[in-house]
């Protein structure tokens, strides 16, 4: 099956900028996508990557992709402690249609104040 | 509209109990999934729903029986669960021509 990688734990200042990083192995990985999750809660789509782009950035979220080392990072411009939270990278293989997303192992964030 | 919402928020189970998870949308979505979560590890998806026809099985135990009665509904029915089929349900939908899944809160489930 698809491997999805990511570090478990981030903390950063309020203000400061944070990434968050992904490697994942299926070269055939179609979309990629960051999803956030708080206590309790259930997943928001944050953004997704199409796979023959490179850059993406939307406000405060800016998201990297490097196809040939099959890394992913998400960037949040000055972070607030509303960012906190489970931050999860997936992918899937498929355009469209019923698909499967392959979920990495999670990173949270803290803003410390 | 553009929610999945997902009843009940919570659910206390005991092992001979049958009991149903409901998850609804109004997006016009014909895909529907069920994920199960386990504290600090990230979604599995259990089953797959394409226009209201079962298109994926993640090979579930046929404790959890899952039923699609319309393109905006989907359940999932439970019985004879055990203890460490506790975890956060998740219901998600996505659009036929596209491909973001969009996520309910989730059903707390706890087996007892």
């Amino acid at each position: 099956g698809e491997d999805v990688e990511q570090s478990l734990f981030l903390s950063v200042r309020e203000g400061d900028s944070s990434v968050i990083n992904c490697t994942y192995t299926d070269s055939s990985s179609t979309y990629l996508y960051w999803y956030k999750q708080e206590p309790g809660a259930g997943l928001q789509l944050l953004t997704y990557i199409f796979s023959n782009m490179d850059m993406k950035q939307d406000q405060r979220l800016t998201v990297l992709l490097n196809k040939k080392d099959k890394h992913l990072s998400l960037r949040i411009a000055d972070t607030q402690t509303g960012d906190s939270a489970i931050y999860f990278c997936a992918e899937t293989p498929d355009q469209t249609g019923a698909n499967n997303l392959f979920f990495g192992t999670g990173t949270r964030l803290t803003v410390i104040p | 509209d553009t929610e999945v919402t997902q009843t009940p928020k919570h659910l206390v189970m005991g092992m001979t109990n049958k009991k149903s998870l409901k998850c609804e949308q109004h997006m016009g979505h014909r895909a529907m999934y069920w994920y199960k979560q386990k504290a600090k590890k990230p979604p599995e998806l259990m089953f797959v729903y394409s226009y209201e026809k079962l298109s994926i099985n993640e090979s579930v135990p046929s404790r959890f029986s899952p039923e699609c009665p319309n393109s905006s509904l989907l359940n999932l029915h439970l019985h004879a669960l055990q203890p460490e089929d506790s975890a956060l349900y998740l219901c998600a939908s996505s659009h036929p021509l596209g491909h973001e899944q969009y996520f309910g809160p989730g059903t707390r489930l706890t087996v007892t």
